[in-house]
């Protein structure tokens, strides 16, 4: 059973444009959200978060929103830049118990 | 990162063969986690730990043991490695009892079982 999803296996954007990446989550227990960025042969870095009590938090070109109601949240990237092409994850824990669980995944392409 | 560390960065091992990983971290951080990389799974939790001695499973921990006998050190291992156990391994650590501070990742071990 899958917790959390992220349904675009990989997205392409123009460099400039916004980048729209989304999550979706079924357990209604998850108090925090955060997203990773990976580049190949390297380790996921965190790159930003947001807690359930929020509906939005924004550092620099990246936002993350949260509908709870929906069970959505996702990341914006604006403006892209071709260094933001990597894989990017979803993740997302429980208060009582931090292990967070990823989605697979969607590899961002910014072209130039 | 700075202060996770693991070894090796790439192994070659074969079906039945025993293999350690080991994961090593500078500042005494408590809770560890081996995760894994396959394509089309992201990263999926195997074993993780609170503290010396005290570890518990992930999601798939079957065929995989861990052992934490120093606060610095985390130690996966394969039993007898088999294909399906081909894989990117990610040690990581929590510096932060903030739920919203994430994990440290360190940069991987590449595993493969011929």
């Amino acid at each position: 059973d899958q917790q959390v999803k992220q349904n675009s296996p990989s997205l392409s954007v123009q460099e400039g444009r916004i980048s729209i990446l989304n999550c979706d989550y079924t357990n209604s227990m998850f108090d925090y959200f955060l997203w990773y960025k990976k580049y190949p042969a390297e380790g996921p870095t965190f790159l930003i978060s947001i807690s359930s009590i929020k509906d939005k938090n924004e550092d620099g070109r990246f936002t993350v929103f949260l509908n709870k109601s929906a069970k959505h949240l996702s990341l914006h990237i604006v403006p892209s830049q071709p260094g933001d092409s990597a894989v990017y994850f979803c993740a997302a824990s429980e208060a009582s118990n931090y292990k967070l669980t990823f989605g697979k995944g969607t590899l961002l392409t910014v072209n130039p | 990162d700075a202060g996770i560390t693991q070894s090796p960065r790439h192994k070659v091992t074969e079906t039945g063969t025993p293999v350690t990983l080991r994961c090593h971290q500078t500042e005494n951080h408590r809770y560890m986690y081996w995760y894994r990389q396959d394509p089309g799974h992201g990263l999926r939790l195997i074993h993780y730990s609170y503290g010396v001695k005290d570890t518990d499973k992930g999601e798939v921990s079957d065929g995989y043991s861990v052992s934490r006998s120093k606060t610095e050190d985390f130690l996966l291992t394969l039993e007898s490695a088999t294909s399906s156990q081909t894989s990117v391994y990610f040690c990581a650590i929590r510096k932060s009892d903030r739920g919203n501070d994430g994990y440290t990742f360190g940069s991987g071990t590449r595993l493969t079982v011929v």
